[in-house]
Formats: C-alpha cells, sequence, structure tokens
C-alpha cells in the first residue's frame, strides 16, 4: 500500500533454509514492525524498530532475526529454527503517536 | 498474547443493517484501535479511542470504551458489501505503539 512495500507477495521456504523478507518505506516514518498472521488469528509481534540501529523482541522473535541499517528498510529473516515458519507475515510503520500503516504482507510457505 | 478477545468470532448480515463487534482486553491501555482487514491484504486503521474517552465516531463507524468493564464496541451502520473484511481491536498499554491485537471477527455483509 502506497509508501510500503513488502516483497515478495509469495515466498516458498526450502527445509533448512534461512530466507528473507523485504520491507521498504519512503514516508519516513521512525518506527517499523513485524507482525506474523496464522490463518483466523490476529496479529502477533515479532520484533520492533523505533530508530536506525536499533530494535526490540517482541512476543514471538524466536526463530527470526532484523536488521535496521537505514530508516527505509526493516528486512525480517526467517531462520531455520523458526519450525513452524508458514503464515502471513505484516510490515507496518508508524510516526510518533500516529496509528500504524500496514503493507500488504508476504505469504510463506514450506516446500 | 492475545490481549484482546472478539465476539463474535464470525457475524453475517444483510446489507443496510447494522453490526455490533465487541473487544474485551485484560490490563489498563492507553488506547484501543480497530483495524480492518480485506482477505489477503494487510491492515487498515479505522479509529482510535482514547482511555479517558468513551465514545468516538468517524462516518459510519461508532466506537465506545468501557474501561470499567474493559471492553469496547465497533459498530458499522448502513452496511454495504464493501464492508465485507475481518475487524480487529489492538490496545496500546504503554502509548508506545507496541499493539495487541485481539483475533478478531469476520464479518460478511449479503447484498
Amino acid at each position: 500500500d502506497g509508501g510500503i512495500t513488502q516483497s515478495p507477495k509469495y515466498l516458498f521456504r526450502k527445509e533448512g533454509q534461512n530466507v528473507t523478507l523485504s520491507c521498504e518505506q519512503n514516508l519516513n516514518h521512525d518506527a517499523m514492525y513485524w507482525y506474523r498472521q496464522d490463518p483466523g488469528q490476529g496479529l502477533r509481534l515479532i520484533y520492533y524498530s523505533q530508530i536506525v540501529n536499533d530494535f526490540q523482541k517482541g512476543d514471538i522473535a524466536e526463530g527470526y532475526s532484523v536488521s535496521r541499517e537505514k530508516k527505509e528498510s526493516f528486512p525480517l529473516t526467517v531462520t531455520s529454527a523458526q519450525k513452524n515458519p508458514t503464515a502471513f507475515y505484516l510490515c507496518a510503520i508508524s510516526r510518533g503517536n500516529q496509528p500504524q500503516h500496514f503493507g500488504d504482507g508476504t505469504r510463506l510457505s514450506i516446500l | 498474547s492475545q490481549q484482546g478477545e472478539e465476539d463474535p468470532q464470525a457475524l453475517s448480515i444483510q446489507e443496510g443493517e447494522n453490526a455490533t463487534m465487541n473487544c474485551s482486553y485484560k490490563t489498563s491501555i492507553n488506547n484501543l484501535q480497530w483495524y480492518r482487514q480485506n482477505s489477503g491484504r494487510g491492515l487498515v486503521h479505522l479509529i482510535l479511542i482514547r482511555s479517558n474517552e468513551r465514545e468516538k465516531h468517524s462516518g459510519r463507524l461508532r466506537v465506545t470504551l468501557d474501561t470499567s468493564k474493559k471492553s469496547s464496541s465497533l459498530l458499522i451502520t448502513a452496511s454495504r458489501a464493501a464492508d465485507t473484511a475481518s475487524y480487529f481491536c489492538a490496545t496500546d498499554q504503554q502509548g508506545a505503539q507496541k499493539l495487541v491485537f485481539g483475533q478478531g471477527t469476520r464479518l460478511t455483509i449479503n447484498p
């Protein structure tokens, strides 16, 4: 959705493989977030970052890693340690106290 | 952790009728937000209500908040087919935009 881009839309992972999901924004928002959504469920927070070069674990960080080297980018790596990675992954951004603005998600499946 | 519990899990009504969804939460909050999600897409922010507010309106949407009962409701009046989506409440406990989502209500508007 306008200003925040997630790619790819669909991703497949083989056993033992790490995969990286991209989240890019051009709205100059400070904070970025990664959520996981399982079928019929709400969102659970994986990681979030409020400034460049800093990030915090959310509720389900195990098996995931992130980096925030640039303000515009917050990539999420799903590592081989994540044993149940099949889910819909959503990236969000926010500025100050404004509500979060979401991308259109990446659907990750296991081959 | 899933702070919010939404009720009902699914709701099917005729076009033109009103739809009411409820959300309960467990701990004190700074604000509560409602989001809409169309199938396979990201979330879209609808409305934010702060802990010191009791009611808020936005177009055909009306949100109430009862902090003594730790509950909120979302009313959509004069529903349209385009309102078909999943609706999520999310609580912000610290005002830090670290949201905790409910599991959502799937709303279907029948023409």
